[in-house]
């Protein structure tokens, strides 16, 4: 157990329909990350916050927003769904903002049919 | 922007066979190397990882390889058991635009009992 925790687990929905994933990141970590992983396509980095506050922004698209709480939890939005969006969205969890390890949650599968 | 790209994207081998997946990366202020293994329903996890001040690391049964002048870096498996059937990924640690950590498509490997 990472210490990550993901929510919800698997997502279906429609095109045209917006989401939103939560990520509850490790005990004192400060940073999250935000990846995305389709079939044969590796994991896309996203987003990352830290403290609060947007650190470095990705490939996301427009359509997509993230934000980081005060209490560190974050949130991934995802509006006007397509049916490429349909992957597994990873969050991970570092303590700082260099990238050295990241602790990463389980994922949340998003389906849009 | 920063590419990470990995071969083979499958790989089967023997148990107690070695195994070997390569990395390459073309951002060459890149310094921190980690590979990451995903086992089915997972999220990834890091294995091992290097820093460009070092050429080679070992961990029981895994070491990495990094060459800084070819920009390719190394994972090597020895003595592989059933649970290391997973998939495999590469990361390079970029600094162009903001730092983030980039990864490689993954390599899935499967060991034959």
């Amino acid at each position: 157990d990472s210490g990550v925790t993901q929510t919800p687990k698997h997502l279906i929905t429609a095109t045209g329909q917006r989401v939103t994933l939560r990520c509850s990141p490790r005990s004192g970590d400060l940073s999250v990350y935000w990846y995305q992983q389709s079939l044969d396509q590796g994991l896309q980095f996203l987003i990352q916050y830290y403290n609060g506050e947007e650190r470095a922004k990705g490939n996301i698209l427009e359509r997509f927003s993230a934000q980081q709480f005060p209490d560190l939890h974050s949130e991934l939005n995802l509006s006007s769904l397509e049916l490429g969006d349909s992957a597994l969205y990873f969050c991970a969890s570092s303590p700082g903002t260099s990238t050295g390890e990241l602790f990463f949650g389980e994922g949340s599968r998003l389906t849009v049919l | 922007g920063e590419n990470v790209e990995q071969h083979p994207s499958t790989l089967s081998v023997q148990e107690g066979d070695s195994a070997v997946i390569k990395c390459t990366y073309s951002d060459s202020a890149s310094n921190y190397f980690p590979w990451y293994k995903q086992e089915l329903g997972k999220g990834p996890q890091l294995i091992i990882d290097i820093r460009s001040n070092v050429g080679e690391k070992k961990d029981q049964r895994i070491a990495v390889t990094l060459n800084k002048t070819a920009k390719h870096f190394s994972l090597h498996i020895t003595e592989t058991q059933p649970e290391d059937s997973a998939v495999y990924f590469c990361a390079a640690r970029t600094f162009q635009g903001a730092q983030k950590l980039v990864f490689g498509q993954g390599t899935r490997l499967t060991i034959n009992p």
